[in-house]
């Protein structure tokens, strides 16, 4: 198993532009998760998904931000008409069911909007 | 509403020494989760260890134990035999087990063991 794996590592992109990015959660984990992460900061709960359904989204989050898991396997979250407030590190996670699972993140995405 | 505070934003702490970092938490819901996060430079985020709110006994793993003091709403994460790699931003997280199950985070410690 190779863990969460998230593409691309670095997205620098142009205000107003529209911005995908990819989440591939360990197989055997039904539960993905979206997170954003600001400088200095923890990271900040976006969305989640239990197999292909998402449960819960963030009231912070505008109609701007979509994300998908299709199949129930890996997941995207775009970003349409970025500003330079969306740079950030977003982090993918996926855990099994459970109490006592904790997360297993990628390595997340850093983007920048210039 | 659920919330983490993490009020030393860093710590130092000499190699082979034990470290308390320290979180407490607010929340109505009588059954939740609480976790300790690693964060080291590199970025990617490693789970540490798990205490839930009925567990009567303070979780361990290895060097890392949590401190879970129920009735005060803390789960201090202590660190045994410090090393040049437990350097890192910690982060304390806490779930609830019911309705919901996103995690929330605190804004994280910053610890440097030193040589």
């Amino acid at each position: 198993d190779t863990g969460v794996s998230q593409d691309p590592r670095h997205k620098i992109t142009k205000r107003g532009q529209n911005v995908t990015f990819r989440c591939d959660p360990i197989s055997e984990h039904n539960r993905l998760y979206w997170y954003r992460q600001t400088l200095g900061q923890g990271p900040e709960f976006l969305t989640y998904f239990q197999n292909e359904a998402q449960l819960e989204k963030s009231r912070l989050l505008s109609d701007r931000f979509s994300a998908e898991r299709p199949k129930g396997s890996f997941s995207t979250l775009e970003i349409q008409r970025t500003e330079q407030g969306d740079s950030a590190m977003y982090l993918c996670a996926s855990s099994l069911l459970g109490q006592g699972n904790g997360y297993t993140f990628g390595s997340g995405t850093r983007l920048t909007v210039v | 509403a659920q919330k983490i505070t993490q009020t030393q934003p860093g710590m130092f702490v000499q190699e082979k020494e034990a470290v308390t970092l320290d979180c407490t938490y607010d929340t109505s819901d009588q059954s939740y989760g609480l976790f300790w996060y690693k964060q080291p430079s590199s970025g990617e985020m490693i789970f540490l260890i798990y205490q839930g709110s009925y567990d009567e006994q303070n979780a361990t793993e290895g060097r890392y134990s949590l401190n879970f003091q129920k009735a005060r709403k803390s789960a201090n994460l202590v660190i045994s035999a410090s090393q040049l790699g437990d350097s890192a931003m910690y982060f304390c997280a806490m779930r609830r087990n019911t309705g919901g199950f996103k995690t929330i985070f605190g804004a994280g410690t910053r610890l440097f063991v030193k040589a």
